[in-house]
């Protein structure tokens, strides 16, 4: 079973980029079948599916849409995360997982990486 | 988007009680539809996926049930290590959506 791990600043300035790395070890990132995907969940709130890339295809939350950038890198079997513009709204733990459709939607979950939005 | 509606918010229970989190979505799934258990720090762990099929090492206590757009997760005599949140996630369509989640606490 695959593994994954987040990596990336825990602190962000307002207006600036956020950019988290998912590495996923166990497997190839290349392997068909998977969506590989972002959730964020805010402090004390709900999980929140920010978007997923499979084959070459890419989904986003439309809520988010104009600001996420999801990509992979193959060469390295990451797969990142960008969001732009962050305010402090965007303050929350953001998870990578990978979905094996496959086999029902089963698969795994990074530990999650807490990333604050502030000045 | 489809909307997932979970119920109840909280759950007060006692050990040994059987309890029932439901889901309802705005359109039916496909059995698109999986169920987390999520602790405090941690991330979701995933329990049931396709409605009720038991992920790999999960007590056969949790049970899941349902079609098209109503779906439950019951736990069966509850243990100490289940008094967490629960999570109901749909991945029929995109966006995929979860539901607000359910705090199983002690009574």
């Amino acid at each position: 079973q695959v593994q994954l791990q987040e990596s990336g600043p825990g602190l962000v300035k307002p207006s600036q980029t956020l950019s988290l790395t998912c590495t996923v070890s166990g497997g190839s990132i290349s392997t068909g079948g998977y969506h590989w995907s972002w959730i964020r969940q805010h402090p004390g709130q709900g999980l929140e599916w920010i978007g997923h890339t499979y084959h070459s295809a890419i989904h986003y939350n439309p809520s988010l849409q104009s600001r996420v950038t999801i990509s992979v890198d193959m060469s390295k079997n990451q797969f990142s995360l960008k969001l732009s513009s962050v305010t402090a709204a965007d303050t929350a733990v953001y998870f990578c997982a990978g979905y094996l459709m496959g086999a029902g939607g089963r698969g795994a979950w990074g530990q999650g990486t807490l990333v604050t939005v502030s000045s | 988007d489809i909307q997932m509606t979970q119920s109840p918010s909280t759950l007060p229970a006692s050990v040994g009680d059987t309890v029932t989190i439901t889901c309802r979505a705005s359109q039916s799934l496909n059995d698109w539809l999986a169920w987390y258990q999520q602790k405090p720090g941690k991330a979701p762990s995933l329990l049931l996926y396709k409605v009720s099929h038991l992920e790999t090492g999960v007590p056969s206590r949790f049970g899941g049930s349902g079609s098209g757009a109503e779906f439950t997760l019951t736990i069966s005599s509850l243990q100490p290590d289940d008094f967490a949140t629960y999570y109901c996630q749909q991945y029929n369509t995109s966006p995929w959506t979860f539901g607000q989640g359910t705090k199983v606490e002690i009574k």
